[in-house]
């Protein structure tokens, strides 16, 4: 059981916008302390697609974008794709501890 | 452009302890926090600690009894030891930068935990 819940599974068609939640608690998020997201794709290694709450690194596409309010972040994914098909986990932190979500399935119908 | 590379036995018997090493290529290991993060199979992701390239670190509260995290500057490398090993700790083992927004990962791999 992950401290940042996440919903385990979501799904959109191609073409739609889509929104994956990360809530915690005032101990993590609420704290202050930034969130980032993950993308992993299947056999492969997790890759960073926003850092410090909404910021995309160079290379990810502007179609994904993150937002955090409160104890609760989200990742945005408009414009979706196939290639989008992935799991994605948010990242916190408590204290001087790091925090994990416990995954989100994205399903592109 | 950073790269990370783990390495170390792929099976590792119950009650031993688990030896991985991370190397560092094309930027230094200084002014650096460095990760271990493990997944186990069909999981999710687990942090497991982190260590500052001067040798501070900080772990897992719940792996902390049985993790070591060390730092070889000089060979840029750093290193993970799990001790008392069982088969929940069989898992893709990833290094990375950082330890927060990590931006580099290695390609993870994978330790099997059986006798």
């Amino acid at each position: 059981q992950s401290v940042l819940t996440q919903p385990p599974s979501v799904s959109g068609a191609p073409g739609q916008r889509v929104t994956i939640s990360c809530t915690g608690s005032s101990s993590n998020i609420g704290a202050g302390y930034d969130v980032h997201w993950y993308q992993q794709l299947p056999g492969t290694a997790p890759k960073l697609l926003i850092y410090g709450n909404s910021n995309r690194p160079s290379g990810v596409p502007d179609r994904f974008s993150g937002s955090k309010s409160g104890t609760s972040a989200s990742l945005a994914i408009s414009g979706l794709q196939a290639e989008d098909e992935a799991d994605y986990y948010c990242q916190s932190y408590d204290s001087s501890f790091v925090l994990f979500g416990g995954g989100t399935k994205l399903t592109v119908l | 452009q950073v790269q990370l590379q783990e390495s170390g036995p792929g099976l590792v018997k119950p009650s031993e302890t688990l030896s991985l090493t991370c190397t560092v290529s094309g930027g230094s290991i200084n002014n650096y926090y460095w990760s271990w993060i493990r997944q186990p199979p069909g999981k999710g992701l687990e942090w497991i600690g982190y260590i500052y390239s001067s040798g501070s670190t900080n772990y897992n509260p719940s792996l902390k009894s049985r993790v070591t995290i060390s730092v070889d500057t000089s060979k840029n490398q750093f290193s993970l030891k799990l001790s008392s090993v069982t088969a929940a700790d069989t898992a893709v083992y990833y290094c990375t930068r950082g330890y927060g927004g990590h931006g580099y990962w290695g390609q993870g791999t994978l330790v099997t935990v059986s006798s």
